[in-house]
């Protein structure tokens, strides 16, 4: 599985579109991108995952890179609700192995 | 309803017990999986269930041993407990996993065990 990169912590405004850079370069053809987010002291939660177009749903957006080897989630309206710890991984989603995350403060 | 339960929420023992956490889905899923996450948040998978039958069993010391009755619940049952088994154990269940899917995965609510 590719390994990821993210920043450790972000913040973001309230009202403001949240985008959370994530980098995968080592990605192989049949990966997919996932995102997850954990809220505090609650089980992970799925947001979206996107194998090369661009994918959109009722929580969030994922750009991926033409090349894949970096992806983008976008949360277009972050609310407060949104604070939590995003992660991004690579692979089957059989067998998730979750990085570090980050941490995303929503500031009101 | 709950689509993924697990009971206990929290669990606190002394070294050497042996404990259980149970966990059930009513999400009619195929594939169900246990995660740890430790103190530094890291979560780490340590087994999947395809209906009742194991197919990732990570580098979990035989100490662990999960227990699938029926392809709703998958149990992970604890020997001789040290106090490196304290972490929040997630459980986790998708519709057909193995490889071949894009299937989400469901998290339970996690379960807190804290050994003494």
């Amino acid at each position: 599985d590719a390994k990821t990169t993210q920043p450790p912590s972000m913040d973001c405004a309230e009202g403001r579109a949240a985008n959370l850079p994530c980098n995968h370069s080592t990605i192989s053809g049949n990966e997919y991108v996932y995102w997850y987010r954990q809220i505090h002291s609650q089980g992970p939660q799925y947001i979206i995952h996107g194998l090369k177009n661009n994918e959109t749903n009722e929580m969030a957006s994922l750009i991926i890179t033409e090349d894949r080897k970096s992806s983008t989630l976008i949360l277009p309206h972050a609310t407060l609700r949104d604070t939590a710890v995003y992660y991004c991984f690579c692979g089957r989603d059989d067998k998730i192995i979750f990085g570090k995350g980050t941490r995303l403060h929503i500031l009101p | 309803d709950t689509a993924v339960s697990q009971t206990p929420k929290y669990l606190v023992t002394q070294m050497g017990n042996d404990k259980s956490i149970k966990c059930e889905q009513n999400l009619g899923h195929d594939t169900m999986y246990w995660y740890k996450q430790d103190s530094k948040k890291f979560l780490k998978i340590m087994f999947s269930y395809n209906n009742k039958e194991l197919i990732i069993n990570e580098t979990v010391p035989n100490r662990f041993s999960p227990k699938s009755p029926d392809k709703a619940h998958l149990n992970l049952h604890i020997n001789s407990l040290e106090l490196g088994d304290s972490a929040v154990y997630f459980c986790a269940s998708s519709q057909r996993g193995s490889g071949v899917s894009t299937d989400t995965q469901y998290f339970g609510p996690g379960t807190r065990l804290t050994v003494l």
